[in-house]
């Protein structure tokens, strides 16, 4: 069975600082990875998904993040964040097989931007 | 234009009543999911359909019934509300099962809060 590990519960950085989420996956196949953020209040929003091909994938909002198989990863980054982009960050890993579609989410992360 | 849309947004209720939660989407999707986001925020699986057919059910309570009276529609029914339903309901709806290679992103609605008191 899938599983992901998001080992950071809480991560405060400073408007315009560099951000990194971090990601470990477990599953048996090729996985399909997701970055979905939430804002208050808010439904899931994606951010960016990663199926096959080039290991650095482009979302939206700046968001960016890296496959490495060899380190079961799917790390999120931004360069500069800004005060919007507080709220909780999903990794989550989708399986695939004959109808069985689901996402297995990690724990989240909660991003404070502070001024 | 809300895709996928969800009602009632809150939800406030006794322990051992009877509620519903509505779903609809308006992708044209086949199948549609139902999520429970707990106090701690984590977010799991509860039942998916494709094509109005019960295709996930996961170890969820016989008290949950999901209904899916059309492609675009997946209820939740929950009878003998108890104090641990507390939580978030999200759902989701993504293109299909079809035969593609590519994973079919979910979509996701804004979530119904219910509270039993």
């Amino acid at each position: 069975a899938q599983s992901v590990t998001q080992p950071d519960i809480h991560i405060t950085v400073s408007e315009g600082a560099s951000l990194e989420l971090r990601c470990n996956y477990s599953y048996g196949a090729t996985p399909y990875l997701f970055w979905y953020v939430q804002s208050p209040g808010q439904g899931l929003q994606l951010l960016l998904k990663y199926f096959s091909g080039d290991t650095l994938v482009q979302g939206i909002k700046g968001f960016e993040a890296e496959f490495k198989r060899s380190q079961s990863s799917f790390n999120l980054r931004k360069p500069s964040v800004h005060w919007s982009d507080a709220a909780e960050y999903f990794c989550a890993v989708g399986a695939r097989g004959f109808g069985n579609e689901k996402l297995t989410f990690g724990t989240g992360t909660r991003l404070t931007i502070i001024p | 234009d809300t895709a996928v849309s969800q009602t009632p947004k809150y939800l406030v209720t006794q322990m051992g009543n009877d509620k519903s939660i509505k779903c609809e989407q308006n992708l044209g999707h086949d199948t549609m999911y139902w999520y429970k986001q707990d106090s701690k925020k984590f977010l799991k699986i509860m039942f998916s359909y494709n094509n109005k057919e019960l295709i996930i059910n996961e170890t969820v309570p016989n008290r949950f019934s999901p209904k899916s009276p059309d492609k675009a529609h997946l209820n939740l029914h929950i009878n003998s509300l108890e104090l641990g339903d507390s939580a978030v309901y999200f759902c989701a709806s993504s293109p299909g099962t079809s035969g593609s290679s590519s994973y079919n992103e979910q979509f996701f609605g804004p979530g119904t809060r219910l509270t039993v008191l």
